[in-house]
């Protein structure tokens, strides 16, 4: 799987829109980009993947640049409750599972 | 849908004892699951994979003798740590995929050894 790299750690008013960089510049065009999240003390927490394209879902936006070297993930109004460690991880997809590989992600901490 | 259910959700146990940790995908079957190990401060590790009625595969650096896996249905993976010593005191994790990609995960275990 491709590495990624992260700031080790961001704040964010509440309220506001968080804003995650991600670099993953030795992706492969069969990998997908994926987002978990750990709020302290729990299992790691789902929240987006894509390809190529933009997505969005209740929870967040993933913006992935045209050349797939990097990317985004939106929390559009973070709230206190979205303090957590943030994950981005790139793999590929395959009905047989595959580990994650956890890098160091992203602390965030919103802050009132 | 898609829950992770894992137990004990904390456990202290003696050195030189033995400790079993459950791992249950509630509702949907999972022919794989993953262990992962996290220390304080530090990324989630993985530990081995699991797959419903075979061996385990171990990542290396993991004693298969000391963290046995048992994978006996398809909703149930136990991971036993035998003969735990204060070293071993960490947050377990494990997952499982219903569809081979998108990964859940349990709560976690919090283990001391003292």
């Amino acid at each position: 799987d491709a590495k990624t790299t992260q700031p080790t750690s961001m704040d964010c008013a509440e309220g506001r829109a968080a804003n995650l960089p991600c670099n993953h510049s030795t992706i492969s065009g069969n990998e997908y980009v994926y987002w978990y999240r750990q709020i302290h003390s729990q299992g790691p927490q789902y929240i987006i993947h894509g390809l190529k394209n933009n997505e969005t879902n209740e929870m967040a936006s993933l913006i992935i640049t045209e050349d797939r070297k990097s990317s985004t993930l939106i929390l559009p109004h973070a709230t206190l409750r979205d303090t957590a460690v943030y994950y981005c991880i790139v793999r590929v997809n395959s009905n047989s599972g595959y580990a994650l590989n956890f890098g160091k992600g992203t602390s965030l901490l919103v802050t009132p | 849908g898609a829950v992770v259910s894992q137990h004990p959700s904390w456990v202290i146990c003696k050195s030189g004892t033995s400790v079993k940790i459950e791992c249950r995908s509630l509702d949907f079957q999972a022919t794989t699951m993953f262990w992962y190990r996290q220390f304080p401060k530090q990324s989630l590790m993985l530990m081995a994979t699991s797959n419903e009625g075979s061996k385990a595969t171990y990542e290396q650096g993991v004693e298969k003798d000391k963290f046995l896996i048992n994978h006996a249905s398809l909703t149930l993976s136990t991971l036993t740590v035998t003969s735990a010593h204060p070293e071993d005191s960490s947050f377990y994790i494990c997952s499982a995929s219903p569809f081979g990609y998108e990964q859940y995960f349990g709560p976690g275990t919090r283990l001391t050894v003292t």
